[in-house]
């Protein structure tokens, strides 16, 4: 079973908003990461927090992680036509592997 | 830049062949992974290398097998293809630093 679920499931915004999707795991980590993939290609890596961080910026991007629920978000400010695209979280579900799991995904569309 | 090179981005094979997956990453990275994509399922895990010649089973090995003889290749084979291994297979390689995956374009697999 997956261990990330991602929520929603897909989103629709206007170029200029900010877009959130939420992440939900259920087992210890150490870190989670967070990835997007344009349409039929690979996945590309956008960030990466850890256990005993509570916040972490990239650019645009805010991720935060709350360990005791277990859920992290993605936030993504000033969204531009370009961030179209699915994202996914990834959790190493195994304490000291690299056995990442990845959750279904957030399909995002920023309509310009 | 890291790049990570899959031998197909298309690919149609009749059910009972032998079908062959290739991976090149050029950043000496020790693991490399190879994983599926469905609609609805998000990526899953089929196996996964930590050095040559060794390798370690995912979450859905059946079906698959694959082989590392040298770091920068890592091979996934389908046995004897069948019409429920349809489906997006994504390669990728992580650096131990940073935990970041690095993946390949995408081969999109047609079992007919």
């Amino acid at each position: 079973s997956q261990q990330g679920e991602e929520d929603p499931q897909a989103l629709s915004i206007q170029e200029g908003e900010n877009a959130t999707m939420n992440c939900s795991y259920k087992t210890s980590i150490n870190n989670l990461q967070w990835y997007r993939q344009n349409s039929g290609r690979g996945l590309v890596h956008l960030i990466l927090i850890r256990s005993n961080e509570r916040e972490k910026h990239s650019g645009r991007l805010r991720v935060t992680l709350d360990t005791s629920k277990k859920s992290s978000s993605l936030l993504i400010t000033a969204s531009r036509a370009a961030d179209t695209a699915s994202y996914f979280c990834a959790t190493d579900g195994a304490l000291g592997t690299y056995k990442y799991i990845f959750g279904t995904g957030t399909r995002l569309k920023v309509l310009a | 830049d890291v790049k990570v090179t899959q031998s197909s981005r298309y690919l149609v094979k009749r059910t009972g062949e032998k079908v062959f997956l290739e991976c090149v990453q050029d950043m000496d990275h020790e693991n490399m992974f190879w994983y599926r994509q469905d609609p609805g399922l998000g990526l899953r895990l089929i196996y996964f290398s930590y050095d040559v010649k060794m390798k370690e089973k995912g979450d859905i090995p059946e079906g698959y097998s694959v082989s590392r003889e040298k770091k920068e290749r890592f091979s996934l084979i389908l046995e004897s293809a069948s019409t429920n291994q349809t489906s997006m297979y994504l390669c990728a390689s992580l650096r131990d630093s940073s935990y970041e995956q690095y993946f390949g374009p995408g081969t999109r697999l047609t079992v007919t």
